[in-house]
């Protein structure tokens, strides 16, 4: 089974519809991330938790809200979808100590 | 200008070739480098990190330098199966920088039998 899964893989979505993507580890991380990648544009941060009482807002965070339920869960929202919200979005986690951060499979978002 | 810069090729190499990827940081302050690779429609994974004095994981030879704020990736005898994308990933020293990465737009390679 893979240490960290998102929910769902895909998803349509119309203008305005409020969304939730969900992200699950087995991995015992404290720290968890939320990433939106777009062409061209790379892995932008949105937002990070370094545990379930830490949340940051990263570089992109507007229009997003996130929420840390446990230690292994990390839900983003997207309160009113827009279409430039369209992008793969993916999930990661670091443990204390390290660098090295290990990703979800990725959440493809389509907002019409 | 962005914190972290690569060139976005596309790279497209016969197998066999050497091929080098660089990579620029705007931010002094970074303490902390790596390449991650992402292939197609799937999640980045940590490739190597990199190290002041350079290091070789086999075929890939990662450089670091700091007074030129670069790093470079360089891969010996391209196999078919290296066609993928190449992020370069810094981050700066401890504080709330601890563990917030700053990735590259990517740099894309194909092999060709």
């Amino acid at each position: 089974d893979a240490d960290v899964t998102q929910t769902p893989r895909n998803r349509i979505t119309k203008t305005g519809k409020r969304i939730m993507l969900e992200c699950s580890q087995t991995k015992g991380h404290d720290r968890m991330y939320w990433y939106r990648q777009d062409p061209g544009l790379g892995l932008r941060l949105i937002y990070y938790s370094f545990d379930v009482k830490d949340i940051n807002k990263g570089e992109i965070s507007d229009g997003y809200s996130v929420s840390r339920q446990a230690q292994a869960k990390f839900s983003l929202s997207l309160e009113s979808a827009i279409p430039n919200q369209t992008a793969l979005y993916f999930c990661a986690t670091m443990g204390r100590g390290s660098y090295e951060q290990y990703f979800g499979p990725g959440t493809r978002l389509t907002v019409t | 200008r962005k914190e972290v810069e690569q060139d976005p090729g596309p790279f497209n190499v016969p197998e066999g070739a050497t091929v080098a990827f660089n990579c620029t940081y705007s931010n002094s302050a970074s303490q902390s480098f790596f390449w991650y690779r992402q292939d197609c429609r799937k999640e980045p994974k940590l490739l190597m990190s990199v190290y002041s004095s350079g290091n070789e994981d086999g075929r890939f030879t990662a450089q670091l330098n700091r007074a030129s704020q670069y790093i470079s990736l360089l891969i010996r005898d391209s196999k078919l199966s290296d066609s993928a994308t190449y992020l370069c990933v810094v981050n700066l020293a401890g504080g709330t920088s601890y563990g917030k990465l700053t990735f590259g737009q990517g740099t894309i390679l194909t092999v060709h039998p």
